[in-house]
C-alpha cells in the first residue's frame, strides 16, 4: 500500500533554533518528492521537489534531503523564524499524475520567541 | 499570493441547504483540482479537471457535484450535506494534470472553511 508517513506530528522550538522533520513513504514506483508549507489559513505553497537523483536541495534557509534506497527524506529548517511557524507537508508522487499523489498528514512546526 | 482565489472563505450552512464553492486561476494553467482537508488527515483528492474535462472522481459522494465551465474556473456545489462533510475545500491548479514524470507545481488557493450543521 501507497503510504506517506510524517514525524513528528507536532513540535515547538525557540526562534533562532534549527530542526529536522522526517518523511517516510513506500510509494512504488518513485518519481519524485515535495516538501509543502501550509501557513494557518492558506493553502500549502510548494517549498522543493526532489527526483530521484537528487540527494539535497536547498531553498534559503529549508534545506530538503532525500535517500531513494531507504525512502526516507527529511526537511532541516535551519535559524528559525517565527514566520516558520506553519504545517509542513511532504507529497510523494508515482509519476503517473496527479491523481496519484501520495500525501503525508504534515508536521505541525510552532517556533516561539 | 498563489494566482488562485476561492470564494467564499468561510461557509456554514445547514444539512438541506445548496451552496456552491468557487475557484478562479489566474495562471493560465489547464487543470484544476478539488482537495478535502480534514484535520489529522492527508488532503484528499476529490475531482481532477483537464482541460476541461473531468478524468478523476475518487469515489466523492454525489452531494458533491463539481463544475468546470473553462479552464479559469471551477465550481463544487453542494447539496444536503452532512456534519462529517465538514472541513477545509482547497482548489488548486497546475499547467497539467498528467505529464511525464509529473514533476508539475500545484498552486493551492487559501480554502473555504466548510462547516455543516
Amino acid at each position: 500500500k501507497n503510504q506517506v508517513e510524517q514525524s513528528p506530528q507536532s513540535l515547538i522550538i525557540l526562534e533562532g533554533k534549527n530542526c529536522t522533520l522526517q518523511c517516510n513513504y513506500t510509494v512504488s514506483p518513485f518519481s519524485n518528492l515535495r516538501w509543502y508549507k501550509q501557513d494557518t489559513g492558506r493553502g500549502p505553497v510548494s517549498l522543493t521537489i526532489m527526483t530521484f537523483s537528487e540527494n539535497t536541495k536547498s531553498n534559503g534557509r529549508y534545506t530538503a534531503t532525500l535517500d531513494a534506497d531507504t525512502k526516507q527524506s527529511s526537511l532541516h529548517i535551519t535559524a528559525s523564524q517565527l514566520s516558520d511557524s506553519a504545517s509542513y507537508i511532504c507529497v510523494v508522487s508515482d509519476g503517473t499524475g496527479a491523481n496519484n499523489l501520495f500525501f503525508g498528514t504534515g508536521t505541525r512546526l510552532t517556533v516561539i520567541p | 499570493e498563489t494566482g488562485v482565489t476561492q470564494t467564499p472563505r468561510h461557509l456554514v450552512m445547514g444539512m438541506t441547504n445548496k451552496k456552491s464553492l468557487k475557484c478562479e486561476q489566474h495562471l493560465g494553467h489547464n487543470a484544476m483540482y478539488w482537495y478535502k482537508q480534514s484535520a489529522k488527515k492527508p488532503l484528499e483528492l476529490m475531482f481532477v479537471y483537464n482541460f476541461k474535462e473531468q478524468t478523476e472522481n475518487n469515489s466523492v459522494p454525489s452531494r458533491f457535484s463539481p463544475e468546470c465551465p473553462n479552464s479559469s474556473h471551477l465550481f463544487l456545489h453542494l447539496h444536503t450535506l452532512q456534519p462529517e462533510d465538514s472541513a477545509l475545500y482547497l482548489c488548486a491548479s497546475s499547467q497539467e494534470a498528467q505529464s511525464e514524470r509529473f514533476t508539475d507545481t500545484q498552486y493551492f488557493g487559501p480554502g473555504t472553511r466548510l462547516t455543516v450543521l
